[in-house]
């Protein structure tokens, strides 16, 4: 199994320019999620779908988009990319989140970094 | 807002010693707190979970407690050794004001163990 796998793992954009971040789990997960980690400030929750045909803002959802396009897969959109997105996006899947009482661990992909310039 | 923090001040210890991080949790009663190891350039990956109803936990060298009245987690690791330098990162979902599913994190602290 590979886990959870991110596409692609470094991009450099130029202001206003789009792009999407893709990721795409083999664990039959129910929940994604899209974490964006600066220097100091941990992982902030971007958006997240806790099941297939959803999906919620999380801490920092401004300047993105997302999609759930099935079970397996989660992409994140930058429809016009600043330098203030620059940062390492990290994706994560667990088997299932809104079981009461019961977190289930979550499993991260490599990171994608990204610098706008 | 629900708060999740951690003491972004890193903590330098001796080999052998005991290191003991925390996180505290406001505005929020979690029915669970995860913690995370994440090495640089690598995705977090989970060490342990506690429950609410739980005091303490162990996974062998690896303790976390859980105190819902000061709405606080320590997780300790006990017999330190330069291995264990890593950033470490607590996670909190569940019940408690509206479970939707959601998982947030600490900014995490990072461990340093010196020979």
């Amino acid at each position: 199994n590979a886990g959870v796998t991110q596409t692609p793992k470094f991009q450099v954009l130029k202001t206003g320019q789009s792009m999407t971040l893709q990721c795409a789990q083999d664990m039959n997960h129910n929940s994604m999620y899209w974490y964006r980690q600066d220097p100091g400030m941990g992982l902030r929750l971007i958006y997240y779908s806790a099941s297939e045909g959803t999906t919620d803002k999380g801490e920092v959802p401004n300047g993105y988009n997302v999609s759930r396009l099935n079970k397996r897969e989660f992409s994140l959109r930058l429809e016009s990319a600043a330098p203030s997105q620059t940062s390492v996006y990290f994706c994560a899947s667990r088997l299932k989140g809104t079981l009461a009482g019961v977190g289930t661990e979550a499993f991260f992909g490599q990171g994608t970094r990204l610098t706008v310039v | 807002s629900q708060k999740i923090e951690q003491n972004s001040e890193a903590l330098n210890i001796q080999e052998g010693k005991t290191a003991t991080l925390t996180c505290n949790y406001t505005n929020y009663s979690p029915a669970y707190l995860q913690w995370y190891r994440q090495d640089p350039g690598r995705g977090p990956v989970f060490l342990l979970l506690i429950r609410e109803n739980e005091k303490e936990k162990r996974k062998e060298r690896l303790k976390v407690t859980f105190d819902t009245t000061l709405k606080q987690s320590l997780f300790h690791i006990t017999a330190s050794q330069p291995a264990d330098s890593a950033t470490y990162l607590c996670a909190t979902g569940g019940l408690g004001s509206g479970n939707t599913g959601k998982l947030i994190f600490g900014q995490g602290t990072t461990l340093q163990v010196k020979p």
